[in-house]
């Protein structure tokens, strides 16, 4: 598709067990985010890949998260542990390279519902 | 740190009158300032963004938003609203050139009465 796939689209599992949520970024955008909406609430930043790399992970709440994106493309948010505060729309966008960000946007996707029973 | 404030938390406007969402940012240096829509279940639309140069910046939709650094103020303008504008408004604050880090407000939601 033309635009940035998150899967699933909604999630339900039970505290304390592990998740993953994946984001199929723009292909050839080579920035990748990923921000966490709670309810009622503005996108907050988790963290930032530019291509493989985690450019800036400044945003993970603790060390119960963790994400990935072995090949530049592809990324998958790791939550181990899981706590009912986890709970909130987590949202992946992608861009161009940051270098060139005066003309390139951050494009979302519809983001990934986790609810934590 | 950049921070975002959007003071009204609901608004609702009647179709066709012209609407003013509000956005206050602290930023250090010449920010660079976003608008993103939202509607139920969906990710975010960029309506406009602001880098430099004209202060009056035109968007998608008929949106356009005006950038007054005396006031760090970045508010949201349109002249006449759609029952199709119903949505979440989020304002942000960009990066600068070294980190990455995107700050969102916590969003206006707009309400269009028929």
């Amino acid at each position: 598709g033309a635009g940035v796939s998150q899967t699933p689209s909604n999630k339900v599992t039970e505290k304390g067990k592990y998740v993953e949520l994946r984001c199929d970024p723009i292909s050839g955008h080579t920035a990748l985010y990923w921000y966490r909406q709670s309810l009622g609430q503005g996108p907050e930043f988790l963290i930032y890949f530019q291509g493989t790399g985690a450019a800036d992970d400044s945003g993970l709440p603790n060390d119960r998260f963790f994400a990935v994106r072995p090949e530049g493309s592809v990324s998958t948010l790791k939550i181990q542990r899981t706590e009912r505060g986890d709970s909130a729309v987590y949202l992946c966008a992608s861009s161009l390279w940051w270098r060139t960000y005066s003309n390139q946007p951050q494009h979302f996707g519809d983001g990934t519902r986790l609810s934590i029973l | 740190a950049q921070s975002v404030t959007q003071p009204d938390i609901h608004i609702t406007v009647s179709e066709g009158a012209s609407l003013e969402l509000r956005c206050n940012y602290s930023y250090g240096a010449t920010p660079y300032l976003f608008w993103y829509v939202q509607s139920p279940g969906q990710g975010l639309q960029l309506l406009l963004k602001y880098f430099s140069g004209d202060t009056l910046v035109q968007g998608i939709k008929g949106f356009e938003a005006e950038f007054k650094r005396s006031q760090s103020s970045f508010n949201l303008r349109k002249p006449s609203v759609h029952w199709s504008d119903a949505a979440e408004y989020f304002c942000a604050v960009g990066p600068d050139n070294y980190g990455q880090n995107f700050v969102f407000g916590p969003g206006t939601r707009l309400s269009v009465l028929p």
